[in-house]
């Protein structure tokens, strides 16, 4: 079956650590994006990626870095340079023809420890 | 700036009522899009709404668009418990990005 498998489901991170949350998908769509949710907020745009190779910052893309090596992956690396690490983090992909929508991962939830 | 109002925020309301929550956007593209996501999951697509006038139904729920006003509406028809949930609206920009707006947090009492 076709999907997005975001991994791990929790993740831990010691203060000053890097760390990184892994993104794959079989769908072959074109675009991913990582979005950040805090508790009871919406979702907010950390990096997006339309093509391999390529990407472009979201709305608070500070203390994060991204890569898209390969068509299938998006990885997210929490920098020690984002001092407010702590939420669920989401990660989605879509095709790039209009219409379409998103298909959402089923999440990270990070917390700093 | 792009931006996508939902209203209201935080919709609190008794088992077999009917209510409405509003999307109001701000860009020309006119593709509308409703996420339902349940406490500690992700986000479930709904509804895609792609043209003025487009009505979707689900259930107890309907969708429907109208560009002329920028404004989609999420109806709740007899709402039960296991509607509680929070639902977002995504306007469409071009190159298929999303903007989503902040979310109505639904919850059904008995």
């Amino acid at each position: 079956d076709g999907g997005i498998t975001q991994s791990p489901k929790y993740l831990f991170r010691k203060e000053g650590q890097n760390v990184t949350l892994s993104c794959e998908q079989n769908l072959n769509h074109d675009a991913m994006y990582w979005y950040r949710q805090d508790p009871g907020q919406g979702l907010r745009l950390i990096y997006y990626s339309q093509i391999v190779n390529d990407f472009q910052k979201g709305d608070i893309a500070e203390g994060y870095s991204v890569s898209r090596e390969k068509k299938e992956s998006f990885p997210l690396t929490v920098t020690s340079a984002q001092k407010n690490p702590t939420a669920f983090y989401l990660c989605a992909s879509s095709m790039l023809q209009e219409g379409h929508g998103y298909t959402f991962g089923s999440g990270t939830r990070l917390t700093v420890v | 700036e792009l931006k996508v109002e939902q209203n209201p925020l935080f919709l609190s309301m008794q088992e077999g009522k009917n209510y409405t929550i509003y999307c109001n956007y701000s860009t020309t593209s006119d593709r509308l899009y409703w996420y339902r996501q349940d406490p500690g999951k992700s986000l479930e697509s709904l509804f895609v709404l792609l043209s003025n006038g487009a009505v979707k139904q689900e259930g107890r729920l309907m969708a429907s668009l109208d560009t002329k006003a920028r404004l989609s509406t999420l109806h709740i028809t007899a709402a039960v418990h296991d509607l509680s949930a929070t639902y977002f609206c995504a306007d469409e920009t071009s190159g298929s990005r999303l903007t989503f707006g902040e979310g109505t947090q639904l919850t059904v009492n008995p």
